[in-house]
């Protein structure tokens, strides 16, 4: 199993660009989220999903967009891409297990908007 | 406030040192707890799950006071190699986890 997947590693955008983040995981989890991650501010989450077709917002959902057409994939578009959008970005997938909820990391995505 | 605040350290401790972190909650709807741990420019791991009773898994354990809204890592004989940032993190239910902002370990020879 490659676990939860990201890509690009590595972004430089220039204000006002979109693109997407690209998720993926093959252990069949339910659940996915994205999250952020700026010094001193631990992770954000903004936006996650319970199961294929349903999204919802988290705690800083403005200026991101998601869908969830596959159980796999959860990408994460930047609509216009803002310099305070600079950060880490990380998606995770998770499952229920005993009414306790266990979350997988992928290796996250360094974005930097000038 | 914070969903979940945790003291950012660093803690500088000797190897074979015993430490100590806590963190607190502020929704007492809050319903499963874990630690994670990070390690420089890399994911969040999870480290262990965090019960009522207190459980332990090695060198480590973990203790939850939800009275306190209050849960605690202790690290026994500390390696180099536990050096990291420990990550706090309380789940609401679904798929809603809130992290703390992380206490950094440094563990010196």
């Amino acid at each position: 199993n490659a676990g939860v997947t990201q890509t690009p590693k590595f972004q430089v955008l220039k204000t006002g660009q979109s693109m997407t983040l690209q998720c993926a995981q093959d252990m069949n989890h339910e659940y996915m989220s994205w999250y952020r991650q700026d010094p001193g501010m631990g992770l954000r989450l903004i936006h996650y999903s319970v199961g294929a077709g349903i999204t919802d917002q988290g705690e800083v959902p403005n200026g991101y967009n998601v869908s969830r057409s596959t159980t796999e994939d959860f990408p994460l578009r930047l609509l216009s891409a803002a310099p305070s959008q600079t950060s880490v970005y990380f998606c995770a997938s998770s499952y229920e297990a005993s009414g306790s909820y266990e979350q997988y990391f992928g290796p996250g995505t360094r974005l930097t908007v000038t | 406030r914070k969903e979940v605040e945790q003291d950012p350290g660093p803690f500088n401790v000797p190897e074979g040192a015993t430490v100590a972190f806590n963190c607190t909650y502020s929704n007492s709807a809050s319903q499963s707890f874990f630690w994670y741990r990070q390690d420089c420019r890399k994911e969040p791991k999870l480290l262990m799950s965090v019960y009522s009773s207190g459980n332990e898994d090695g060198r480590f354990t973990a203790q939850l006071n939800r009275a306190s809204q209050y849960i605690s890592l202790l690290i026994r004989d500390s390696k180099l190699s536990d050096s990291a940032t420990y990550l706090c993190v309380v789940n609401r239910g679904f798929n809603k986890f809130y992290f703390g902002s992380g206490t950094k370990l440094n563990v010196k020879p």
